[in-house]
């Protein structure tokens, strides 16, 4: 079966950091784009980075680009999201999300969800 | 950025009803959609992408159509396990967004 599970969400500060893991299992993690997406509270859903391609190289939402960085390790079958400089509008629900190419490439699998709330 | 706009963004409907959820692209996506179901405190599932390619274990009372700006997510025969809030997301381009979700709840 395949299963993504995040961690590393916790309450933090106004520009404090963090890191999130998501654990991939059941499938080849490397063969597969992976990107990241959040849900602040009541709200809708909200892309935050994404790897395009086989080199590793991730794109980001404007709103996260320059503070947040995606990255992963194939070797541990692993994602992570370093994210620095966090706002109080930060705080949300954050998704590990597998994708899949079909024409396009969308999204089949998403994790439970790891919540970072920012507030001092 | 591509904007999605999804109508209505609240839904009130019986059991055994038909309902349809429209997403209009800011521009043209092709094909390049997808629509999730999200229920309250869990994450999204995927429903159909590509506009209208089921994925695999979804009820066929789910189906999707349109492309360029205009799709539309049809549910026939509403369950009790339907009611949810839906969004679609355009692959297109990114940024990838997604509209702003559409509450479907029990009359």
């Amino acid at each position: 079966e395949v299963q993504l599970v995040e961690s590393g969400g916790a309450l933090i500060q106004p520009g404090g950091s963090l890191r999130l893991s998501c654990a991939a299992s059941g499938y080849t993690f490397s063969s597969y784009a992976m990107m990241w997406v959040r849900q602040a509270p009541g709200k809708g859903l909200e892309w935050v980075s994404g790897i395009i391609d086989r080199s590793g190289s991730a794109v980001y939402a404007d709103s996260v680009k320059g503070r947040f960085t995606m990255s992963g390790d194939n070797s541990k079958g692993t994602l992570y999201l370093q994210m620095n400089s966090l706002r109080v509008e930060d705080t949300a629900v954050y998704y590990c999300v597998k994708r899949f190419c079909s024409g396009g490439c969308y999204t089949d699998v998403w994790g439970k969800g790891t919540t970072v709330t920012v507030s001092s | 950025d591509i904007q999605l706009t999804q109508s209505p963004s609240f839904l009130s409907a019986s059991v055994g009803d038909r309902v349809t959820i429209i997403c209009r692209a800011s521009q043209g996506i092709s094909s390049y959609l997808a629509w999730y179901q999200q229920k309250p405190g869990k994450a999204p599932k995927l429903l159909i992408y590509a506009a209208s390619t089921l994925q695999g274990g979804v009820p066929s009372r789910f189906s999707g159509s349109g492309s360029g700006t205009e799709f539309t997510l049809t549910i026939i025969s509403l369950q009790p396990e339907d009611f949810a809030t839906y969004y679609c997301q355009q692959v297109d381009s990114y940024p990838i967004t997604f509209g702003q979700g559409t509450r479907l709840e029990i009359k």
